[in-house]
């Protein structure tokens, strides 16, 4: 069974780098048509994609936050990871990976990381 | 950029009572809509996908309708456990986005 699990820091400084890992058990990162993504969720807030990343590395990012992000993934560790620059307080989330897969939708979550901008 | 709009923010019902939710889009996104399930304190998880088919376990009390830029998630008669957050997600292009999403509470 497909597992996702994130990990990195829970506290970031302002106009530091945010650093995530997601690392997938159960099931093959190079499955071709899949792809891995993330999505954050502010408290109390509603959902907003981010990026995603295929297993031969074609990326797709979020426009309002392009500028500032870098996805990449390493097959060989079966995890893909997210790279934030710049952040400030609205940056402040809990940072999902997911999957999307055959439903061309996102079908596996991780349990989510709260990940919190503060000096 | 795709605008989902959800609606309404709220809808309080009785278990055992038909929840309607609606989803509109700023533009055609075709059938490419899902919906998700969150509660409080888990990652949401995939209900309805490509408008209308339900998602591996989900229970048939489930359904998904619609087309273009309305669409309508229902649950024909709402179990305790169903009472949640309910968002939309298109994928007509890849800028994916979600709608502002839906809380089913208890009456």
């Amino acid at each position: 069974q497909l597992q996702l699990q994130e990990s990195g820091p829970g506290l970031v400084k302002p106009s530091e780098t945010l650093s995530l890992i997601c690392i997938v058990s159960g099931d093959s990162i190079s499955d071709s048509g899949d792809y891995w993504g993330w999505i954050r969720q502010p408290p109390g807030k509603g959902l907003e994609w981010i990026a995603s990343i295929e297993y031969a590395g074609r990326t797709y990012h979020n426009p309002s936050l392009d500028s500032r992000l870098t996805i990449s993934i390493d097959t060989s560790k079966s995890q893909f990871s997210l790279k934030l620059s710049s952040v400030t307080a609205a940056d402040t989330a809990v940072y999902y990976c997911a999957r999307r897969g055959e439903t061309n939708h996102f079908d596996s979550w991780g349990q989510g990381t709260l990940v919190t901008v503060s000096s | 950029e795709i605008v989902l709009t959800q609606s309404p923010a709220t809808l309080s019902l009785s278990p055992g009572e038909r929840a309607t939710l609606s989803c509109r889009a700023s533009q055609s996104v075709s059938t490419y809509l899902a919906w998700y399930q969150q509660k409080p304190g888990q990652a949401p998880r995939l209900l309805i996908y490509d408008a209308s088919t339900r998602a591996t376990g989900i229970p048939a009390r489930f359904s998904g309708s619609g087309s273009g830029t309305d669409f309508t998630l229902a649950i024909s008669s709402l179990e305790p456990e169903d009472f949640a957050f309910y968002y939309c997600q298109q994928r007509r292009s890849w800028a994916f986005t979600f709608g502002g999403g839906t809380k089913v509470e208890i009456k």
